[in-house]
This record gives C-alpha cells, sequence and structure tokens, in this order.
C-alpha cells in the first residue's frame, strides 16, 4: 500500500517567490496534518483537517501560509511570498480519524529559501 | 513553554549498552505516542501508550506510560546501530485533540 505522497521532495526558490507544497494522504483516511520541523523549533503543527475541513489552524505563522483541502485525495500548503526563515521540512501526515491517534508520515518537503 | 519536554537531548552510546530516554510534561495527556525518525524520513510510529502504569514491548523497546500519564520512558536493551535515529514522544490531551511533539532525543549507536 502506498503512504503519504509528498512532492516535490526537495524546493529551493528565492525569497519573494510562491511556493507550493502537496500532499497526498493515505486512501481511507480522514485526517490530514502539517507540520514543520527545523533544528530550533522541533516540529510544529500548522493545521490540520478532518473529512476535508480545517479544524484548527493556530499553528500556521503567518497570513503568508495558506492550505487546501479540495478533495480527501489531496492538499496543498502554500507559501506567498517565501521568506528565507520559512526554510525547513515541511511534513504531511494522515490517520484514519481524529480519534485515532496513529499518525503516518509522508517523506517530507525540504524547502530552502535564498 | 515546551508542553513536552524529551531527554537527553543527544545520547551517543556504545552497541549493546542499555539506554533509557524519558519525555516529561505537567500536563496529563489521554495518550502518548514514542516515534522513531530517521535523516530525509518522516517519523514513524513505534507505539502508543494510553493507560497509566501501562508497559509496552517492541522486540528490545520497552515503553512505559507514567501512574498518571504526564511522563513516559522508553528503554532499549543492547542497543544496536540500527536503532540510530532521533526518537519523538508526542502527547494528545483529549480523544479527538492535535498531538503536541517533545524536541527528541537524538541517539547515535556506535559499532
Amino acid at each position: 500500500d502506498a503512504g503519504v505522497i509528498q512532492s516535490p521532495r526537495h524546493e529551493v526558490t528565492e525569497m519573494g517567490q510562491e511556493v507550493t507544497l502537496r500532499c497526498k494522504p493515505i486512501s481511507g483516511h480522514n485526517s490530514l496534518f502539517w507540520y514543520r520541523q527545523t533544528m530550533m523549533r522541533g516540529l510544529e503543527l500548522l493545521i490540520y483537517f478532518n473529512n476535508n475541513v480545517p479544524i484548527d489552524d493556530s499553528g500556521m505563522p503567518e497570513d503568508r501560509f495558506s492550505a487546501k483541502m479540495p478533495n480527501a485525495s489531496f492538499s496543498t500548503l502554500k507559501i506567498q511570498p517565501s521568506e528565507p526563515r520559512d526554510s525547513a521540512v515541511y511534513f504531511c501526515a494522515s490517520s484514519r480519524d481524529l480519534g485515532g491517534s496513529e499518525q503516518y508520515f509522508g517523506p517530507g518537503t525540504r524547502l530552502t529559501v535564498t | 513553554t515546551q508542553l513536552l519536554e524529551q531527554s537527553p537531548q543527544f545520547l551517543s552510546i556504545q552497541e549493546g549498552e542499555n539506554l533509557t530516554v524519558y519525555c516529561n510534561s505537567s500536563s496529563v495527556f489521554s495518550s502518548l505516542q514514542w516515534y522513531r525518525q530517521e535523516p530525509g524520513e518522516g517519523p514513524v510510529l513505534l507505539v502508543t501508550v494510553v493507560t497509566g502504569g501501562e508497559v509496552k514491548k517492541l522486540k528490545r523497546l520497552t515503553f512505559q506510560f507514567g501512574d498518571a500519564r504526564k511522563d513516559s520512558s522508553l528503554h532499549i536493551t543492547a542497543a544496536q546501530p540500527g536503532d540510530t535515529g532521533l526518537y519523538l514522544c508526542a502527547g494528545r490531551r483529549t480523544n479527538a485533540g492535535k498531538s503536541t511533539f517533545g524536541d527528541g532525543t537524538t541517539l547515535t549507536v556506535k559499532p
């Protein structure tokens, strides 16, 4: 079975550019999570969805960040405009539902903003 | 303020040694998970504990949830180089709530 799929795996962009990260959750999973991982701040939850509806976006750092889940098999995290301090590894994870605690993580997207 | 404190932050040991890493909080959790993350990959779930005092074993790994459900430990017996990685604990305060991750313990097992 395919796990959580993220693309691209690596993204290098210049400050001010728009960045779009993509995620395909595990089929049948109803909850999807976006995390950011840095050495300084560890693994931070940015936003999560349940049945395609955003439940909690309190972790989204600024208005430059936005996330959508147009259907059960696809989600995007967009940064516009990007800044060097956005450089991090961004993970998408999915779980069967919010009541189940097991989250399955994708391989991550390593973002570098120069 | 970090909700979950993990210690030690870094640990480097020789193959065959035993070790324990800790995950502590002042908050009560409905469940707590342990993940291992290898370089270039996402965290992989090792175990979930839900009952105070619960002990779970996964081969050479023993996980314990504190009686008050505020802390947890991971003990590895006879560590192997394949155990090298970042060990993360994550707690959920309600059954439908989000998970909060600790900063992790980076373990290096030298052959």
